[in-house]
Formats: C-alpha cells, structure tokens, sequence
C-alpha cells in the first residue's frame, strides 16, 4: 500500500519560495510520475506539474518560470520550488503519484495536502 | 490548453436518486478522462478512469461514460456518503487540467 506524506512551510511571505516535500513509502520510485497539484480555498484543482523516474519534467506553463520539481532516489522523495510567491499562491498543495500508460492514467494516491498561506 | 466545463455546478437530491454530472471538453481527448471524488478537508479520491473504468474498491453504483468531448459521470443511487464535490481531469495533454467541480448535496 503506497502512501504519500508531506511537509513543508505553511506560512510564507510574498516574494519568497515555497518549499515542500513528498516521500513515497511502500512502493516502488520507478515507472510512475511524480506530480504536484494545488487548490486555493474554496476553489477547484489546479495541476503545477510533474516528474518522471527518469528525471524528466512538465510543468503548467502557467507556472513554469517559477516552478522546479526534483526528485531525490535515494531517499524516494520528490519536492516542489515554487519562487516568487504572492497571495494568488495561497492554495493546499498536494503531491501524487501518477499512472500513465495509455488511457490508464490517474492520480493515485495522493498527500495529506499542505495549506500554504502567503502573507505580509 | 484543454478547457474542462463541468454541469451543473451544484446538484441536491435525495438519497436513492440518480445523480447526473456532465462534463464537456474543449477538445476531443478520446477517453483520457478520469473522475474524482473530493470530500472537506480531504484529498481527492480516484473513482473512474479511461473515462469508464471503475476504480478498484469504489461502488458499482458510480459509473462514467462518453469519449471526445463529451462525458458523465452518473451515480444509480445516491447515498448519504456521496456527499462531496466531484471533479473531472483530463489526461490527453499537458498541461493537464481538471472541471470546475460539482458539489452533490443531500436533500
């Protein structure tokens, strides 16, 4: 059974970098994405991006000039940089495991979510 | 980007009533759609994938359905604990993106 667990700051403010980080316990680092998606209070989902096993990333160009995901093997970790936050990033932050093969493709599972508040 | 249009935004019903969601994409992604079930405070759950395929674990009542644009996601009869906002996600290209949700209330 694959679990995801999450941390990172909560409490951030403007200007600076959102760091948070996901460990994946109980299952293999291989063959999946890794991926990062956001939901502002009272809002809907939106996708940040993803990394693959191999290293490879996609990112929402939304974010992109803003956004690095990496992955650390050794330890089954994966983490997300977002810098030069404001107050439109206030939103929880979830990290996921992503299938993908053909039309078989989903989310699952997913972190706790982080609530990541960006005040002055 | 692949526009994702969820209807209705909010749906109340009764318990053992057939609940309709429907969601519309803005280009034909075959069936790489996937349907989430999200609860308060909680992170989304998987319940279809494939558009059709239903998730291991997850009640038979809940079944989804359709392939290019267009796309339902239906429960057979509503129960108490179906109570949640549903999304709908898009598979097909990056940057992928989800429906706006639709809240399923309890008469």
């Amino acid at each position: 059974q694959v679990q995801l667990q999450q941390w990172g700051a909560g409490l951030l403010k403007p200007s600076e970098t959102l760091s948070l980080t996901c460990a994946v316990y109980g299952g293999s680092f291989t063959t999946y994405h890794w991926g990062w998606i956001r939901q502002p209070p009272g809002k809907g989902l939106e996708w940040i991006g993803e990394i693959i096993h191999s290293g490879t990333t996609n990112y929402n160009p939304s974010l992109k000039s803003r956004v690095i995901i990496s992955l650390d093997t050794s330890k089954n970790q994966f983490s997300l940089n977002l810098s030069s936050v404001t107050a439109a990033d206030t939103a929880v932050y979830y990290c996921a495991r992503r299938y993908s093969y053909g039309y078989e493709d989903w989310f699952d599972p997913w972190g706790q979510g982080t609530l990541v508040t960006v005040s002055s | 980007d692949i526009q994702l249009t969820q209807s209705p935004s909010f749906v109340s019903a009764s318990v053992g009533d057939r609940v309709t969601i429907t969601c519309r994409a803005s280009h034909g992604i075959n069936i790489y759609l996937a349907w989430y079930q999200q609860k308060p405070g909680k992170a989304p759950k998987l319940l279809i994938y494939g558009a059709s395929t239903l998730e291991s674990g997850v009640p038979s009542r809940f079944s989804g359905s359709g392939s290019g644009t267009e796309f339902t996601l239906t429960i057979s009869s509503l129960q108490p604990e179906d109570s949640a906002t549903y999304y709908c996600e898009q598979v097909n290209a990056h940057p992928l993106t989800f429906g706006g949700g639709t809240k399923v209330g309890i008469k």
